[in-house]
């Protein structure tokens, strides 16, 4: 069955970096782009960006644009999201969330991670 | 970017009874990209209905969704206790993809 599970919760003070992680299973990891998606506390949903697993190709949401980085490893089956001079209003929970449809990132996401919890503080 | 407005904000029914609920788009939005999610405290959201009106695997029938342009609709015909959550709706055909604010399921 399909799974993504997310590395443990992080830390951060403000000005720091965390870098965080989500292990695909139960696919081909290849054929779905993954999506980064974030939920501050008591707060609604942000997209974050999109990589290709495939191709590596990338967009990120133009708000995080320079502070953010997702890569992945082909060879784990997982993705990375990196986030640079960590703010407080960047606490939140993270979550990956795969594409519904294959090769394509304009779908739904039908599949998401349990979320990995970044607090931010001074 | 593309705004969704979700109308109620909190909706307070009893077990039973029907709900709607609405997300209104600040530009017209395909119908091929119009997706609602639930959420329950502590998880994860869950895809309900994507292209406006599909469901996804495992989605019971009481959930439908219609709409077009930039006015699209969530219907849970009769509520089991199960559906109290947060619902959100997204549009997926335009970068950055973008949810609303979400509507607070309640129970009565």
């Amino acid at each position: 069955q399909v799974q993504l599970v997310q590395s443990g919760a992080e830390v951060r003070k403000t000005g720091a970096s965390v870098k965080t992680s989500c292990k695909a299973s139960g696919y081909t990891f290849t054929s779905y782009y993954m999506h980064w998606v974030r939920q501050a506390p008591g707060q609604g949903l942000e997209w974050m960006g999109v990589i290709n697993p495939n191709t590596g190709s990338i967009s990120y949401a133009q708000k995080l644009q320079g502070r953010v980085s997702m890569t992945r490893d082909t060879s784990t089956s997982t993705v990375y999201m990196e986030l640079s001079r960590l703010r407080s209003e960047d606490t939140a929970i993270y979550y990956c969330a795969r594409s519904l449809e294959t090769g394509i990132g304009t779908t739904p996401f039908d599949y998401w991670g349990q979320g990995t919890l970044v607090t931010v503080s001074s | 970017e593309i705004v969704l407005t979700q109308s109620p904000g909190t909706l307070s029914l009893s077990p039973g009874e029907r709900a709607t609920l609405s997300c209104r788009a600040s530009q017209s939005v395909s119908s091929r990209f119009l997706a609602w999610y639930h959420q329950k405290p502590g998880q994860a959201p869950r895809l309900l209905i994507y292209g406006t009106s599909s469901r996804a695997t495992g989605i019971p029938v009481r959930f439908s969704g219609s709409g077009s342009g930039t006015d699209f609709t969530l219907t849970i015909s009769r509520l089991e206790p199960e559906d109290f959550a947060v619902y959100y709706c997204q549009q997926y055909g335009t970068s950055p993809l973008t949810f609303g604010r979400g509507t607070r399921l309640d129970i009565k």
